[in-house]
């Protein structure tokens, strides 16, 4: 229950097409939804992150969409480039300084 | 930008050695983390800090583990007897609860540890 299933596992992306990933999450309690994205031989760096009281968050090319019902979250990233080539990781929590559960990871490759 | 510094980048160890991975976490924050990552997998949790005691920790973080904020600046992970199943990729973290109440977590670069 306290799994967070993310796919797909890699992506490969046309430079300026949309990037999508998907997790999915069983805790009912978990209240906060963080993306992270990582570089090679960096650690993970917060992207954007959602709170379930709305069902969409943008900031510039990333938008999160929140679907309470389904458990289910997403990362859409919009003008994909190659600088966005990286892995990111969906994760979950349940209250600020509690462990973030985080999904396997996407490793997307945009193609120029 | 204040960041959280991880010290060493890279130790190599042999199996049965104790192992110190120490973090510097940003200075006003009040939660500290460790996470693992083995190579090419998911960020782990490990132990999470607040007011010098652990306040939560997994499954994977058994008695061979332990955490100390020594000086109020440093915040260590020892391994006590490292095993071959312990080599990975070691994030500290560290969080404010601020009035933002993000939840956002700092990660530092890592510290690779390989038992041979």
């Amino acid at each position: 229950q306290q799994q967070v299933k993310q796919s797909p596992q890699s992506l490969i992306v046309q430079k300026g097409g949309i990037s999508i990933i998907n997790c999915a999450y069983e805790n009912t309690a978990f209240d906060y939804f963080p993306w992270y994205q990582q570089f090679p031989g960096k650690g993970p760096a917060l992207l954007i992150a959602i709170r379930p009281d709305v069902s969409e968050k943008k900031e510039g090319r990333f938008t999160i969409s929140f679907n309470k019902s389904a458990k289910q979250f997403s990362l859409h990233i919009m003008d994909s480039q190659p600088g966005d080539s990286a892995t990111y990781f969906c994760a979950a929590s349940t209250q600020a300084g509690t462990a973030l559960i985080f999904g396997k990871g996407t490793t997307l490759s945009v193609s120029s | 930008e204040p960041e959280v510094t991880q010290t060493p980048s890279h130790q190599v160890t042999q199996m049965g050695q104790e192992v110190i991975l120490r973090c510097v976490p940003i200075s006003n924050h009040l939660y500290f983390y460790w996470y693992r990552q083995i190579l090419g997998q998911k960020v782990e949790f490990l132990v999470s800090f607040y007011n010098n005691e652990i306040s939560e920790k997994s499954e994977i973080f058994d008695d061979q583990f332990s955490v100390e904020r020594p000086d109020g600046s440093n915040f260590t992970l020892k391994i006590r007897s490292t095993k071959l199943e312990d080599s990975a990729m070691y994030f500290c973290a560290s969080e404010s609860t601020g009035t933002a109440n993000t939840g956002e977590l700092f990660f530092g670069e890592g510290s690779r540890l390989t038992v041979l």
